[in-house]
């Protein structure tokens, strides 16, 4: 089955810099990859999603880039704000299928 | 975008006894739920997906036994945890897709289960 694995851990920025989250996965026929954010005891929140017919998706400060080639696909927050604090889980599935494999999932504290 | 609750959002329970989590789609139907575990700081762990009308289809190592799934309309899956146990506390999650040709998966609230 799909195994997909999320790094780093944790990750402290500074409030408006920049943060990298990158997932790599195993399962070449997967071709969805959404990314999550989820705040304590709360559930998880779509955030930017990519298919895999395409290579970057920008939603103003976030952005999600995919390497089909290489199987890993990273978030990018720019600009970051005391609010993005939050776990931020990356996922892949294959469409039709919809069963959902989560990364292990990052830790982010924007440090204001 | 599309709704989805569960019922209770927190339940404490005695060892031994069972607990029954409702996951409804309040907008559309769902012909297939999913249900998620979710341990402190841990990612969420599929456990099984719900099929309505059909069996429901277990993850490697999750006991159906334990874990009753009813898929029982579009919009209602229920998972029952049968005579519980302190390991089994924890945060169950559901989620649905519309199937109106978006891939995005909606999660219900969660349902935080404590078992004494």
């Amino acid at each position: 089955g799909e195994n997909v694995e999320q790094h780093p851990s944790t990750l402290s920025v500074q409030e408006g810099d920049s943060a990298v989250i990158k997932c790599t996965y195993s399962d070449s026929a997967s071709n969805y990859f959404p990314w999550y954010k989820q705040e304590l005891g709360k559930r998880p929140q779509l955030i930017i999603d990519i298919r895999s017919n395409v290579g970057e998706k920008k939603d103003q400060r976030i952005a999600v880039t995919l390497n089909k080639t290489a199987k890993h696909f990273s978030l990018h927050i720019t600009e970051t704000q005391p609010e993005d604090s939050a776990v931020y889980f990356c996922a892949a599935s294959l469409f039709g299928n919809e069963k959902l494999t989560f990364g292990t999932g990052t830790r982010l504290t924007i440090i204001p | 975008g599309a709704v989805v609750s569960q019922h209770p959002s927190r339940v404490i329970c005695k060892s031994g006894t069972s607990v029954k989590i409702e996951c409804r789609s309040l907008d559309f139907q769902a012909t297939t739920m999913f249900w998620y575990r979710q341990f402190p700081k841990q990612s969420l762990m599929l456990m099984a997906t719900s099929n309505e009308g059909s069996k429901a289809t277990y993850e490697q190592g999750v006991e159906k036994d334990k874990f009753l799934i009813n898929h029982a309309s579009l919009t209602l899956s229920t998972l029952t945890v049968t005579s519980a146990h302190p390991e089994d506390s924890s945060f169950y999650i559901c989620s649905a897709r519309d199937g109106q040709g978006s891939y995005e998966q909606y999660f219900g609230p969660g349902t935080r289960l404590t078992v004494t």
